[in-house]
């Protein structure tokens, strides 16, 4: 498996109900960001947890993050048609210049 | 304070031409990523560039495919002789590189279709 893998890969929700997407890291990291990209546009920034930080909350998102397990979770609460887009996590490896690794992503549908 | 901006945002090249994708970073920002998506896919790390210098070049090609950032203007990634296999989307990234402010802001990419 490679570094920053998503799961579920699919997820297709209905609008009002909360969405939750895993992301597994092999490495130890500096930090961990979360990005949505809507079909064929770039990459948005949603938010950045440190290595020292377990949670953060921005908006509807909430992030977490579990060093001990390598592992993060996104949490959109309240989902929106407008949510529906790929979540990728990238992780800041550790003695990496800061080089971004990503996920193959999770593709939410939220339906009304 | 405009995003970071590339141009083109889609690039059609015939076999063995050459592709130059345009990356202007953040006001500010010194910092340049280039990464590739192919389709359905994450984006892979390709380069890493500060002003005048190639910081990480691990995810480049060895074969074609060279970047840099001059003093002045933009950062270039170049694609000679392209393929079919390099038809994908080509993502600039920058950030100031700041302790604190690690978050790198992507723009929306060149969508590169090589016939």
């Amino acid at each position: 498996s490679q570094q920053g893998e998503e799961d579920p890969q699919a997820l297709s929700i209905q609008e009002g109900e909360n969405a939750t997407m895993n992301c597994s890291y092999k490495t130890s990291i500096n930090n961990l960001q979360w990005y949505r990209q809507n079909s064929g546009r770039g990459l948005v920034h949603l938010i950045l947890i440190r290595s020292n930080e377990r949670e953060k909350h921005s908006g509807r998102l909430r992030v977490t993050l579990d060093t001990s397990k390598k592992s993060s979770s996104l949490l959109i609460t309240a989902s929106r048609a407008a949510d529906t887009a790929s979540y990728f996590c990238a992780t800041d490896v550790t003695g990496t210049a800061s080089k971004l690794t990503f996920g193959t992503g999770t593709r939410l549908q939220v339906t009304l | 304070n405009a995003g970071v901006m590339q141009n083109p945002r889609h690039l059609v090249r015939r076999r063995g031409q050459e592709a130059r994708l345009r990356c202007s970073p953040m006001k500010g920002h010194s910092h340049v990523y280039w990464y590739r998506q192919l389709p359905e896919e994450g984006l892979k790390f390709m380069v890493y560039l500060q002003k005048e210098n190639i910081i990480d070049e691990s995810g480049m090609p060895k074969e074609r495919f060279s970047a840099e950032f001059p003093k002045e203007g933009p950062s270039i990634l170049r694609i000679q002789q392209v393929v079919r296999g390099d038809s994908a989307a080509y993502f600039c990234a920058s950030s100031p590189y700041q302790r604190g402010l690690e978050t790198q802001y992507f723009g929306p990419g060149t969508r590169l279709l090589v016939l």
